[in-house]
């Protein structure tokens, strides 16, 4: 079955204390991307990749960091997690086609940091 | 910066009655324009893609539709199960970035 994958789906954690939402995609994606979802601000985009050691930064960038040193993965990391970064985030991956190509998403992971 | 907006925010709807969402961008050269369903606790799900205007797209009770500045999802003759926040998403020609509006959130009443 073709999916996204997040681990973990949910992480209860303290300030300053890094941690790795990993994400994994079955479907040969060259296109993968995070996103952070807040009430009332929809979906913003933090990382995007087009291909294996290619990121680039989305419009929230600040606070994380992402790698891509194999296609199906692209886990996003967040070195010393402070408050304003609890919220519910997205992992998703398309073809590249024409950077056109509809986004397949995971169930997402919630954060909380206390 | 491209910019998508979202109205209503809340929509409720009774089972039958047809509506409308609105979606207004700004954004550089399209480079396609997303709708999507996200139902409470999951992923956005893809609904249609449009890519210039005049484009129309259906799938069961929707249809996306695409002007110049705007693009519009119609529901028509709505069920229970239509009850979901409805995103859209824009992507400039320019870069590879996504950018979504806040959503509708569409309640049907039986």
């Amino acid at each position: 079955e073709a999916q996204v994958t997040q681990n973990p789906r949910y992480l209860i954690t303290v300030t300053g204390k890094k941690l790795t939402v990993t994400c994994s995609q079955n479907m040969n994606h060259e296109y993968m991307s995070w996103y952070r979802q807040d009430p009332g601000l929809g979906l913003r985009q933090i990382y995007y990749s087009m291909n294996v050691e290619v990121t680039d930064k989305g419009d929230v960038p600040e606070g994380y960091k992402v790698s891509r040193k194999e296609k199906r993965n692209f886990p996003l990391i967040l070195e010393s997690p402070s408050p304003n970064q609890t919220s519910l985030y997205f992992c998703a991956s398309s073809s590249l086609g024409g950077g056109n190509q509809p986004q397949h998403f995971g169930d997402g992971t919630r954060l909380s940091i206390l | 910066e491209d910019q998508v907006t979202q109205s209503p925010e809340a929509l409720r709807l009774q089972e039958g009655e047809s509506s409308s969402l609105n979606c207004s961008y700004t954004v550089s050269g399209l480079r396609g324009l997303f709708w999507y369903r996200q139902d409470p606790g999951k992923g956005p799900e893809f609904l249609f893609t449009l890519y210039s205007a005049g484009e129309e797209k259906e799938k069961e009770r929707l249809k996306a539709t695409l002007t110049k500045k705007e693009s519009f999802l119609h529901i028509t003759a709505p069920k229970p199960e239509d009850s979901a926040t409805y995103l859209c998403a824009v992507q400039a020609s320019t870069d590879y970035k996504l950018s979504f509006g806040a959503g509708t959130t569409v309640t049907v009443r039986a």
